[in-house]
């Protein structure tokens, strides 16, 4: 069975800073995709970064971007220049491309908070 | 425009009521979703349309039934509900199914409580 694993329940980062989310993950496929989904105060779920397996390259996306292991099942965000805007839950999630046809396998969360 | 828009926000029910959630798209999407999320926990599949069908149905209660009438509306009916389903439902929507790497772009959900 396929799991997330997000080790770090909360964090704190001060504005300006750069602050690394971990997740790690578990599979016998050999091509998925990797998401970063935030959760605001405001509820609505929003896709900060998708990388996927078969691509080396790592994903970027303005501020974010991840650092993804392949070997190592890691797939980490980096957030630069934290903004207040920024404090959330933020969710890592797995999909298998030949799994389970619509289940997003979800991390349990980092709650991050940017202080001034 | 990547908006998926659920209504009501809020909800409140008693244990007898019968109530629906209502999501929309209009970006052409073929999958869509529905999730409840528990307070400080990551949201759980609940069911999964795609084109219209019924593909995914998590062993949820009976008394949680979805319908889709068209390629852009998605239904929660609601019926003899017990308080353990207070929580947040979101709903999503995804070009096609997600395990093809589509993107699920989600509502803000609507908080319901149950008395």
């Amino acid at each position: 069975a396929q799991t997330v694993t997000q080790s770090q329940p909360e964090m704190s980062v001060q504005e300006a800073e750069t602050v690394t989310l971990s997740c790690t993950y578990d599979t016998s496929e050999s091509n998925y995709y990797l998401f970063w989904y935030k959760q605001p105060p405001s509820r609505q779920m929003i896709l900060v970064i998708r990388q996927e397996a078969y691509k080396q390259q790592n994903a970027t996306e303005n501020r974010f971007s991840v650092n993804f292991q392949k070997a190592a099942k890691s797939f980490s965000l980096k957030i630069s220049d934290s903004q207040l805007g920024d404090t959330a839950m933020y969710f890592c999630a797995f999909v298998g491309y030949g799994g389970s046809q619509g289940n997003l396998i979800f991390g349990k969360g980092t709650k991050l908070s940017v202080k001034p | 425009d990547t908006e998926v828009t659920q209504t009501p926000k809020h909800l409140v029910m008693g244990m007898t009521n019968k109530k629906s959630l209502k999501c929309e798209q209009h970006m052409g999407h073929r999958a869509m979703y529905w999730y409840k999320q528990k307070a400080k926990k990551p949201p759980e599949l609940m069911f999964v349309y795609s084109y219209e069908k019924l593909s995914i149905n998590e062993s949820v209660p009976s008394r949680f039934s979805p319908e889709c009438p068209n390629s852009s509306l998605l239904n929660l009916h609601l019926h003899a509900l017990q308080p353990e389903d207070s929580a947040l439902y979101l709903c999503a929507s995804s070009l096609l199914l997600a395990n093809l790497g589509n993107i699920q772009y989600f509502g803000a959900g609507t908080r319901l409580s149950v008395l």
